[in-house]
């Protein structure tokens, strides 16, 4: 079964710098996606970042970049410059390529999240 | 372009009693999936509807089941609820297709379930 491990509960960051957040995954499939998703106190889980593994390259959204280490199986996110408006619950989710079949086939699996604090 | 709502925004209900919670999809999407967040937790899994039909479910009990509509919107039913069934309700929709799926998903605010 896939898993999703974040090891910091909390982490806290001066407004205009920089924090990284880490994230590890377990899976035995080689074509999958991972994910960082925002959640602030409305609750409402939005889409920060995605990463195809097929991709070398690391995906970057902004002031919101990953390294992705496919063997490591590793994919932090790091927020540069960060704003108030960053503080928020930090999620980092993975699931497999859906088959070429109708459907989103779309199962996340999250870990158990990131509490970011974002101090003026 | 996030337009998912869900109903109601919060709800206590007690032991044994049943609920239905509705989602209201993005237009255009016929997917929707639903998630359980318990406090302090991630999102969990519990089932995906495409085009009416369960199409993909997570390791919960028949308890827990769903109905999607010819217009997409959706419901979560569960019966006979237990003081481990509250938790953060969230329903998110995307747009399955017959090509590789992986669409990106939109979540609702959810909706917050007591039992007590």
């Amino acid at each position: 079964a896939q898993t999703v491990t974040q090891s910091q509960p909390e982490m806290s960051v001066q407004e205009a710098e920089t924090v990284t957040l880490s994230c590890t995954y377990d899976t035995s499939e080689s074509d999958y996606y991972l994910f960082w998703y925002k959640q602030p106190p409305s609750r409402q889980m939005i889409l920060v970042i995605r990463q195809e593994a097929y991709k070398q390259q690391n995906a970057t959204e902004n002031r919101f970049s990953v390294n992705f280490q496919k063997a490591a199986k590793s994919f932090s996110l790091k927020i540069s410059d960060s704003q108030l408006g960053d503080a928020a619950m930090y999620f980092c989710a993975y699931t497999k390529r859906a088959p070429n079949s109708g459907g989103s086939n779309y199962k996340l699996t999250f870990g158990k999240g990131t509490l970011l604090t974002v101090n003026p | 372009e996030t337009g998912v709502t869900q109903s109601p925004t919060h709800l206590i209900k007690t032991r044994g009693q049943q609920v239905t919670l509705r989602c209201s999809s993005q237009s255009g999407h016929n997917t929707v999936s639903w998630y359980q967040q318990a406090l302090g937790q991630g999102p969990q899994f519990i089932f995906q509807y495409y085009r009416e039909e369960e199409n993909g479910r997570g390791n919960f009990p028949p308890r827990f089941s769903g109905l999607q509509f010819p217009n997409y919107s959706s419901e979560l039913n569960v019966n006979a609820l237990e003081l481990d069934d509250s938790a953060l309700y969230l329903c998110a929709s995307s747009r399955g297709s017959i090509r590789r799926g992986n669409e990106k998903l939109f979540f609702g605010s959810g909706t917050q379930l007591s039992v007590l």
